[in-house]
């Protein structure tokens, strides 16, 4: 257990629609990644907050937006879905915001498009 | 464009013996390595890591190998178990600028009994 939740585990959801995914970092960590695993993929990631502030940008669509709340969770809107954002997504956390701090990662929340 | 590249989908070894999961990298800013493992329905897990000042990091039966020339990391693992048996994803950092990991697209060992 790496001390990072991420709620909901399975979402399944039609074209169109606008969905929410949660993280709760380890206790004691800053810095919230998120990343998108599609099949056969290796991670891509999407952004990084550090502090409530957005620290990095990746591949992350403009459909796509996250946020990092004062109590440090995250969450991440993916909205206007298409059947290509069917994926893993990870939430990962560290201790701060360097390349050096090793990223846990939480078990995912597996997002179905139909 | 694949910064990161694990060009071995799958690699299975019998028990006892070594695994030797290969990555390839193009960007010459990279100068961190992580390996991570995962298994089906959790999130990756880190394994081990290595800077560019290195050329080799020992942790246990893990041992992961830099040859920047050839912009190349290999992860040993001796002896193999069965509970080994995950994907192992390589990732590489530059560590200046942003701090994004690029991961590789895995590589799923599966190691015999």
């Amino acid at each position: 257990d790496s001390g990072v939740t991420q709620t909901p585990k399975h979402l399944i959801t039609a074209t169109g629609q606008r969905v929410t995914l949660r993280c709760s970092p380890r206790s004691g960590d800053l810095s919230v990644y998120w990343y998108q695993q599609s099949l056969d993929q290796g991670l891509q990631f999407l952004i990084q907050y550090y502090n409530g502030e957005e620290r990095a940008k990746g591949n992350i669509l403009e459909r796509f937006s996250a946020q990092q709340f004062p109590d440090l969770h995250s969450e991440l809107n993916l909205s206007s879905l298409e059947l290509g954002d069917s994926a893993l997504y990870f939430c990962a956390s560290s201790v701060g915001g360097l390349a050096r701090d090793t990223q846990y990662f939480g078990p995912g929340t597996r997002l179905t498009v139909l | 464009d694949q910064q990161v590249k694990q060009n071995s989908p799958s690699l299975s070894v019998q028990e006892g013996r070594i695994s030797i999961l290969n990555c390839d990298y193009t960007n010459s800013m990279f100068d961190y390595f992580l390996w991570y493992k995962k298994y089906p329905a959790e999130g990756p897990t880190f394994l081990i890591s290595i800077s560019s000042i290195k050329d080799k990091n020992e942790d246990g039966r893990f041992t992961v190998f830099l040859n920047k020339s050839a912009k190349h990391l290999s992860l040993h693992i001796v002896p193999s178990q069965p509970g080994d048996s995950a994907v192992y994803f390589c990732a590489a950092t530059p560590n200046s600028g942003t701090y994004k990991y690029i991961f590789g697209t895995g590589t799923r060992l599966k190691v015999l009994a």
